[in-house]
């Protein structure tokens, strides 16, 4: 069965204390991974595709990293503006327009 | 250029009634997803149409259905609710062709079944 765990589901950061989230996948034929951020009341909001293992994306103070079976994402020197939950998805077909979603991992980073 | 819409942004019905939902996406964006979203099962996919057919089907019950137009715009049907059809319906854009492409999502639409 497809499935996308995410862990952990909560992690507390000071300001500028890094860390690192993680997506582990068992969806078959694999064609790719996607970050998402999620707001409270929002939507989520598209960061990342990852469609390789050893592809790395960067954007700020987020880097993603792929390998065959996990996805991390490293969040450096945190500000509490990064506060989110941090979703990743992988595609169920081709276009990659059907996505199996992990539960999310909830960020709060404090001052 | 403008995100994904999708309105109306809140609803309250009672069980037993139907709702219909309404998504409008991205310009130039083909394919329409439709997502439901709860804390204990967090998102799942419920379908998704290209050039108004629908290519793919979550596992959800037939109460739970769909269409789009000749403009791409989408409309998400739930018949005979129930009280755990209470959830955040979020619609996702894309190209849907020329292969793997992200998907954008709209700001959903807060579902309440009294």
């Amino acid at each position: 069965e497809d499935q996308v765990t995410q862990s952990p589901e909560a992690l507390r950061l000071q300001e500028g204390e890094s860390s690192s989230l993680n997506c582990s996948y068992t969806v078959s034929g694999l064609r790719g991974l996607f970050w998402y951020r999620q707001d409270p009341g929002k939507g989520p909001e598209f960061l990342f595709t990852l469609y390789s293992a050893g592809e790395e994306k960067e954007k700020e103070r987020l880097k993603a990293t792929l390998t065959k079976k996990e996805s991390f994402l490293h969040i450096t020197a945190p500000k509490p503006e990064d506060s989110a939950t941090y979703l990743c998805a992988g595609p169920i077909n081709q276009a990659g327009t059907a996505l199996i979603f992990g539960k999310g991992t909830t960020l709060s980073v404090s001052s | 250029k403008a995100g994904v819409t999708q309105t109306p942004r809140y609803l309250i019905k009672t069980r037993g009634q139907q709702v219909t939902l309404s998504c409008s996406p991205i310009s130039g964006h083909r394919s329409v997803s439709w997502y439901q979203q709860t804390p204990g099962q967090g998102l799942q996919f419920l379908f998704e149409y290209f050039s108004e057919t629908q290519r793919n089907k979550g596992n959800f019950p037939g109460r739970f259905s769909g269409r789009q137009f000749s403009n791409s715009r989408s409309e998400m049907n739930v018949s005979t609710l129930e009280l755990g059809d209470s959830a955040l319906y979020l619609c996702a854009s894309s190209l849907g062709t020329g292969g793997f492409t992200e998907a954008f999502f709209g700001q959903g639409t807060r579902l309440t079944v009294v």
